[in-house]
């Protein structure tokens, strides 16, 4: 186990409607990444943060947002589900910005969207 | 833009007997080249990272992986199969441009047969 928990661990929602997505970050680490994995495809960069502050963004539209709490844990909200929402969302968190860092990831929410 | 193209989708091979995963990868400048493991219904785990030191990377469980620049190459390698190994495999590229951003692979499954 890596430390990283992700909350809830199954969702179902329908297009349309919002739904927040949570992680908890391995103590320590200041630094968290989201991803998206559809069904048989490798994750996809969603966003990262860094202290409090979003430090860069994938290829996804603005109705993905996210937060980071003091704690340094995380948020990823999604806004107007749509059916291709459907995926496994995992966060990732790590010591810092640098290569060097392992990041460590959580078990994954599995949004399905209906 | 940094991109890894796994060769195999699946790999199947007897338990006892090598293993060989391929991956080739394209980036603009010296890569940080990962291999990450991910058994069904758990996170994602890293197995070796290469970061421009030794070209030949040990990790856990008896994985190695070397980085050929000349073939562009990180392949993933293990001398005996064990049962235990099944699950998907993952080769990743971190993309230096921004934020700590990794960019994985489609994924090949690896099924040992008894």
């Amino acid at each position: 186990e890596t430390g990283v928990t992700q909350s809830p661990t199954h969702l179902i929602k329908t297009r349309g409607q919002q739904v927040t997505l949570r992680c908890s970050s391995q103590s320590g680490h200041n630094t968290v990444s989201w991803y998206q994995q559809a069904l048989g495809q490798g994750p996809q960069f969603i966003f990262q943060y860094y202290r409090e502050e979003e430090n860069g963004r994938g290829n996804f539209p603005p109705r993905f947002s996210g937060l980071q709490f003091p704690n340094y844990s995380s948020e990823l909200n999604v806004n107007a589900l749509e059916l291709d929402d459907s995926a496994l969302y995992l966060c990732a968190s790590s010591l810092g910005l640098a290569d060097y860092y392992e990041q460590y990831f959580g078990p994954g929410t599995r949004l399905t969207v209906t | 833009a940094q991109s890894v193209t796994q060769l195999d989708s699946h790999v199947s091979v007897s338990e006892g007997t090598p293993v060989l995963l391929r991956c080739n990868y394209s980036s603009s400048y010296s890569p940080s080249l990962f291999w990450y493991v991910q058994h069904p219904n758990k996170g994602l785990q890293l197995l070796l990272k290469y970061t421009s030191a030794a070209t030949l990377v040990k990790g856990i469980n008896g994985f190695e992986a070397e980085f050929k620049k000349s073939e562009t190459s990180f392949h993933l390698t293990k001398p005996s199969a064990h049962m235990s190994d099944a699950a998907e495999y993952f080769c990743v590229v971190s993309d230096k441009e921004g934020a700590q951003k990794l960019v994985f692979g489609q994924g090949t499954r690896l099924t040992i047969n008894p």
